[in-house]
């Protein structure tokens, strides 16, 4: 998605915190999406945060939104080996259904 | 079902033939959506169902794509005269009732490749 940012590539220690980030540009998005996917597998959705929202908090993720400079991030607390795998932000726009994803962040957790 | 599947899990074929791909949806889900994912272009939408509307044809990439849905539940990606570019993972997801705050909940797709 053209429209979706995130930076390609990001390596963290084990134990240490991930943030994984994601632009987008139209303003009408309300719905944002936060998919894991693993080598060979199809995608698993991790989480969401409505547009009315400024921050989710689900276990060890945290979502913030920023909807003034449109900026999503996506903390990973306490990082694991397990947790390799590439993150993909995604978009759905007022009144659309078809998810507008970015190119996907690969997050390599190592020992 | 308790979760979206699809057949084959992987496909090759050679340029020019026509191969189908086949989504079985979360039973009581009334919306269906295909995607695909390749290297270039990362994940495009292709095509949406939603109960017995009109489907939303705007993602494919040529008239050599089309699908259809049987009983409002499974559905066929047909891909005729395949070509090189055509080489991707297709991705089937399906929701509960289509609205932009339903989750959307994949299969783990068939991987196209086309020789």
């Amino acid at each position: 998605g053209e429209d979706v940012e995130q930076s390609l590539f990001l390596s963290v220690r084990e134990g240490d915190s991930s943030v994984i980030n994601c632009t987008y540009t139209d303003s009408s998005s309300t719905y944002l999406y936060w998919y894991k996917q693993e080598p060979g597998a199809g995608l698993q959705l991790l989480t969401y945060i409505f547009s009315n929202m400024d921050m989710k908090q689900d276990q060890r993720l945290t979502v913030l939104l920023n909807k003034k400079d449109k900026h999503l991030s996506l903390r990973i607390a306490d990082t694991q080996t397990g947790d390799s795998a590439i993150y993909f932000c995604a978009e759905i726009r007022n009144s659309g259904y078809a998810l507008n994803f970015g190119k996907g962040t690969s997050l390599l957790v190592t020992p | 079902g308790a979760g979206v599947s699809q057949s084959p899990s992987n496909k090759v074929t050679e340029k020019g033939k026509d191969v189908e791909l086949r989504c079985d949806p979360i039973s009581g889900h009334t919306a269906l959506y295909w995607y695909r994912q390749s290297l270039g272009q990362g994940l495009e939408f292709l095509i949406y169902f939603q109960g017995n509307s009109a489907p939303d044809k705007s993602g494919l990439p040529s008239d050599r794509f089309s699908a259809e849905r049987t009983g409002g539940s499974v559905s066929t990606l047909t891909i005729q005269r395949t070509q090189q570019e055509d080489s991707a993972v297709y991705l089937c997801a399906s929701s509960l009732w289509g609205s932009a705050s339903d989750t959307q909940y994949f299969g783990p797709g068939t991987r196209l490749t086309v020789l």
